[in-house]
């Protein structure tokens, strides 16, 4: 099938470590984006890249990393200096032809 | 600059009734519209579209929005609730040729027995 696969499902993180989210999509989309979702507001962009090593900062970017090495492969580093980071993190995928974007099924991170 | 609104972060109908969820949008530009609905700790799926063309638009689950310019809103309706209907609801907006989407707060529609 294809989509967009996020993994883990849930992740668990302790303060002062980096974690990676990955994103791997098989739609063969040009642009790939991360998102936080907080209760009550909605999806904040982080990241976005619309071509292979590009990528631009969202609204929501500090305290995070990403690269764009591979076109089906755009993962998230969550950062130590990211000082509230237990969200609903969501990948999302759209290329030609799509004017809507693609959604993989979050991850959840939590910091304990 | 683009931006989403809607109004209403909990919504509750019966069973049957109409379902009426509102969105309002700013776009300098003609925006392409979208609603998209969330399941608990699932992703977004799309419910229906509006980039061109025909302005009432009908979308999956019996769900259907109207794009009216000149209220520059684009609320999503279902005549009859049901309970599998029940989860968070986003309406968002792009602008033609852009990959940017902007999303709104969310609406939790809770439908009742």
């Amino acid at each position: 099938d294809g989509g967009i696969t996020q993994s883990p499902k849930y992740l668990f993180r302790k303060e002062g470590q980096n974690v990676t989210l990955s994103c791997e999509q098989n739609l063969n989309h040009d642009a790939m984006y991360w998102y936080r979702q907080d209760p009550g507001q909605g999806l904040r962009l982080i990241y976005y890249s619309q071509i292979v090593n590009d990528f631009q900062k969202g609204d929501i970017a500090e305290g995070y990393s990403v690269s764009r090495e591979k076109k089906e492969s755009f993962p998230l580093t969550v950062t130590s200096a990211q000082k509230n980071p237990t969200a609903f993190y969501l990948c999302a995928a759209t290329g030609r032809g799509h004017t809507e974007a693609f959604f993989g099924q979050g991850t959840r991170l939590t910091v304990v | 600059a683009q931006s989403v609104t809607q109004l209403g972060s909990h919504v509750s109908v019966s069973e049957g009734a109409l379902v009426l969820l509102r969105c309002n949008y700013s776009s300098s530009v003609p925006p392409y519209l979208f609603w998209y609905v969330q399941y608990p700790n699932q992703g977004l799926q799309l419910l229906l579209k509006y980039t061109t063309g025909a302005t009432l638009v009908k979308g999956i689950n019996g769900f259907e929005a109207e794009f009216k310019k000149s209220e520059t809103s684009f609320h999503l309706t279902k005549p009859s609730a049901h309970m599998s209907d029940a989860a968070e609801y986003f309406c968002a907006v792009s602008e033609s040729g852009t990959y940017k989407y902007i999303f709104g707060t969310g609406t939790r529609l809770k439908v009742l027995a």
